[in-house]
């Protein structure tokens, strides 16, 4: 089945840029997605990416996509404490099934 | 728009007793997904439904859990009897079909 991998940790120190990276194996996958979850809550929608585009801008949130190398990336430009969380890449194969990655722990520091 | 509800929120049970999680979609969202988060295996997609009809079952760990979906705005994951292992965070997400999944808060599960 479908594999996405992502690296279990990252710290940034505030006001610079972030960069979170996520490896995918289905290359059938439509929708790669970018989740937040900061401690005790849920899961929330940061952005995504169709397949057919190589990159989506959102305010200081932009993700790249390399289809060839099946490569997804979140850049955080200027980022704040309130960055701190846990980052899900998370892309659609078949259907409506998501597969998440292990989660990257973004800690900011001042 | 309210979110995606979940009941309750946090839930404290001893082992061999049944919990009922639940969970009411986004109006309008015709697909509801439920999944677990544990340290160990992190976010595992358990069960879902599409216009209330169980579509895959796969990551459903075993008999003691069910769940249904008896109407398009209400979901049940029931565990019985529960063990300690089934500690977790146990989510319920919806969606229109093939669009964007939307989290409720979760509802942290722990069996002594």
């Amino acid at each position: 089945g479908e594999d996405v991998e992502q690296s279990l940790f990252l710290s940034v120190r505030e006001g610079d840029s972030s960069v979170i990276n996520c490896t995918y194996t289905d290359s059938s996958s439509t929708y790669l997605y970018w989740y937040k979850q900061e401690p005790g809550a849920g899961l929330q929608l940061l952005t995504y990416i169709f397949s057919n585009m190589d990159m989506k801008q959102d305010q200081r949130l932009t993700v790249l996509l390399n289809k060839k190398d099946k490569h997804l990336s979140l850049r955080i430009a200027d980022t704040q404490t309130g960055d701190s969380a846990i980052y899900f890449c998370a892309s659609t194969g078949g259907g409506n099934k998501l597969t998440f990655g292990t989660g990257t722990q973004l800690k900011v520091e001042l | 728009d309210a979110g995606v509800i979940q009941s309750p929120r946090h839930e404290v049970t001893e082992m061999g007793q049944e919990v009922t999680l639940r969970c009411k979609p986004i109006s309008g969202h015709n697909s509801l997904f439920w999944y677990r988060q544990t340290m160990m295996r992190g976010l595992e997609l358990l069960i879902y439904f599409n216009n209330n009809v169980p579509i895959d079952d796969s990551g459903m760990p075993e008999d003691r859990f069910s769940a249904k979906m008896p109407n398009a705005s209400f979901s049940t994951l029931k565990i019985q009897p529960s063990e300690p292992r089934d500690s977790a965070v146990y989510f319920c997400a919806s969606s229109r079909t093939g669009e964007t999944q939307y989290f409720g808060p979760g509802t942290r599960l722990l069996v002594l």
